[in-house]
Order: structure tokens, then C-alpha cells, then sequence
């Protein structure tokens, strides 16, 4: 089992539809997620973290976490043809290991016009 | 805020050359960086976490004397290929991570990439 698991999709969604994308992780005793967008041929951006369970929202995005189920989720609200792209989500586990994130193998989305 | 830069973004070189690339954090001071590899339409892979003033620390199965790392300031770290063959060929992507706030609301932030090839 993947320590971080992500539908590798591709997700398609007509235009201003809602995308939602999924990522559960293993270990319990994780601490903070991220998603990351990444274009291809293009290196990732950061588009939001979390670290409370509940909901996280920053503009059109919303992140989901829920530390019971292990799941974290992205929503996508009014999806636009330049949100077409791979979704990574990463997970921070623990202050040593040089704080570094794990990540899936990312959700391809893809927004129709 | 929180920028890294990557130089260059692309090298084309021949079989047997070394190549260095570099990863400065602009604005911040990054006690961390990370060096991973990403093969066309494959996730990334972690090659080594570069600490500062210290050695790097190389994931299963990556040759550090093939990948040579340095990090030598709070805001430069380097890394270099040394000996490319063909096989080397790929997207090398650096990230860093500052060493401010709590430790578990510190995103890692990347730069551009570099796209290499050997020809």
C-alpha cells in the first residue's frame, strides 16, 4: 500500500462544474497536507495546505480533511479550462525526516469548455 | 514570497559530460532542499534531501557518487550529474523548505525545473 494514494484519474469535468479529487494517506499520525498543481512540462505550485480537520477555503479551492477516514480532498468550484492539470497531494508526517512530504502519484483533471 | 529559483531550465549536453545545477531560494532562508527526478507523464521521485552544511541524504537506489549534492549556503544548493549518459535524460526539479514557523505548516516550494538531455 502507497503511503499516499490519489486516483490517477484522468477526471473530466465540463466547465464550471465542480472537480473534487480525492487522497487518502497510511499513516495516522500524519500532521499537514498539500496540494500541488502541476502543468505539464511545468514544476508544481502550491496551492493550499491544511492541518485541521474541517474545511479550508481560498478562493475557488476548498480543501476537505478528515484524520478519522485518512482522506483530505480538493474541490474545485466553476472549474475553468485552466485548471486542466495533475493534482498532487502531499503529506508531512513528522517534524524529523528533514520535514519532508510525501507525495501521490497525482489526479489528472481535465475541464472541458 | 517564498521563491526558488532554478538554473538553467535546460541543458542539452554529450554522453560523458558533468552538469551542475543550481537551486537558490530567493527570499527566504531553506536549512533544506530536495532534489527529485520526474520521467515524462511518471510522478515525481525523491533523489536526496540537501542539508545545509551537511551531507545530503540519498534515497534507496540513487547513486550519490553519479548525483553529487552540495549545500553549502542558506540559500544555494547544488546539484551535479556527473558523467550523463543518455539514461540521465529527464525533468530534475528542486524544492525547499524554510526553516520559519511551525514545522508542520511548512510547505515545500518549488522551482522551475530543469529539463535534461544527453544526447
Amino acid at each position: 500500500q502507497k503511503e499516499v494514494e490519489q486516483n490517477s484519474g484522468p477526471l473530466s469535468v465540463p466547465e464550471g462544474a465542480i472537480a473534487s479529487l480525492n487522497c487518502t494517506y497510511s499513516d495516522r499520525g500524519s500532521q499537514s497536507f498539500f496540494w500541488y498543481r502541476q502543468y505539464s512540462g511545468k514544476s508544481p505550485e502550491l496551492i493550499m495546505f491544511i492541518y485541521s480537520n474541517g474545511d479550508k477555503e481560498d478562493g475557488r479551492f476548498t480543501a476537505q480533511l478528515n484524520k478519522a477516514s485518512q482522506y483530505v480532498s480538493l474541490l474545485i468550484r466553476d472549474s475553468q479550462p485552466s485548471d486542466s492539470a495533475t493534482y498532487l497531494c502531499a503529506v508531512k508526517k513528522s517534524r524529523t525526516n528533514a520535514g519532508k512530504s510525501t507525495f501521490g502519484d497525482g489526479t489528472t483533471l481535465t475541464v472541458k469548455p | 514570497g517564498a521563491v526558488v529559483s532554478q538554473h538553467p531550465s535546460w541543458v542539452i549536453c554529450k554522453s560523458g559530460t558533468s552538469v551542475k545545477i543550481e537551486c537558490r531560494s530567493l527570499d527566504f532562508q531553506a536549512t533544506t532542499m530536495f532534489w527529485y527526478r520526474q520521467f515524462p507523464k511518471q510522478s515525481l521521485m525523491l533523489m536526496a534531501t540537501s542539508n545545509e552544511g551537511s551531507k545530503a541524504t540519498y534515497e534507496q537506489g540513487v547513486e550519490k557518487d553519479k548525483f553529487l549534492i552540495n549545500h553549502a549556503s542558506l540559500t544555494l544548493s547544488t546539484l551535479t550529474v556527473t558523467s550523463a549518459h543518455p539514461e540521465d535524460s529527464s525533468f530534475y526539479i528542486c524544492s525547499a523548505k524554510s526553516g520559519t514557523g511551525v514545522w508542520f505548516n511548512q510547505p515545500q516550494h518549488f522551482g522551475d525545473g530543469t529539463r535534461l538531455s544527453i544526447l
